[in-house]
């Protein structure tokens, strides 16, 4: 079965950082362009940041860019989200997602056609 | 860069059609093929309905089509059910400093 599991949200306060992870199986994560997209309560979805396969390209989203930083280890089928200085409007639902399969290096806003169940970041004093 | 726009709500009776706009710039819709529609249910993860436009992924029902004209991309839902009833998000790529970019969601009931 195609899956997607986050973890590692958890309550933090305004400053501090959270890392977290998502854990790919059932596919060749290798094969895959990722992403980070997040919900606030009562919100719309937000895309967050993308890397594509090798790692070689990432983007990210001009809220997040300088305190987010997505990483991938392809050797363990996971996809990271190291979170910095992090502020009480970061408080989401944070989702990973895998990007529609394309032939170019990059396959960023082709689709997102697996999520994972999210994980829960809240920050707060 | 500001999100995509689209209708805070629509609705319809089960049966019926509705379709969903999502107006942008030639800067993000209208200047590329790479917009994708999802379909959120409270407590659920994102499903995407359509990619490129008007891609549709395997196993999701005919009843939902994408299209586009100009800057606007649409979502059209025929024969609908009960169980459409959900939030719908477009997305697409931007020429921008944030490359990908949601629309504010659609909420539809369906009467």
């Amino acid at each position: 079965e195609v899956q997607l599991v986050e973890s590692g949200g958890g309550l933090v306060k305004p400053g501090g950082s959270l890392r977290l992870s998502c854990e790919a199986s059932g596919f060749s994560f290798s094969t895959y362009s990722m992403n980070w997209v997040r919900q606030a309560p009562g919100k719309g979805l937000e895309w967050i940041s993308s890397i594509s396969r090798s790692s070689g390209d990432i983007f990210y989203a001009d809220l997040v860019k300088g305190r987010f930083t997505i990483s991938r280890d392809n050797p363990k089928n996971s996809l990271f989200l190291h979170m910095e200085s992090l502020r009480a409007e970061d408080t989401a639902i944070y989702f990973c997602a895998r990007d529609v399969y394309c032939p170019s290096t990059t396959c960023l806003a082709w689709g997102m056609d697996v999520w994972g169940q999210g994980t829960t970041v809240t920050v707060s004093s | 860069q500001s999100a995509l726009t689209q209708p805070a709500s629509v609705s319809g009776s089960p049966g019926q059609s509705i379709t969903i706009s999502c107006t942008g710039t030639s800067s993000d819709v209208g200047g590329f093929d790479l917009v994708s529609w999802y379909q959120k249910h409270p407590g659920k993860a994102p499903k995407v309905i359509i990619y490129e436009v008007t891609k549709r992924p395997s196993g999701i029902s005919d009843r939902f089509s994408g299209s586009k004209s100009g800057n606007t991309a649409s979502l059209t839902i025929s024969g609908l059910q009960a169980e459409d009833e959900a939030d719908y998000y477009c997305c697409s790529y931007a020429v921008s400093n944030t490359p990908v970019i949601f629309g504010g969601g659609t909420k539809l009931t369906v009467l």
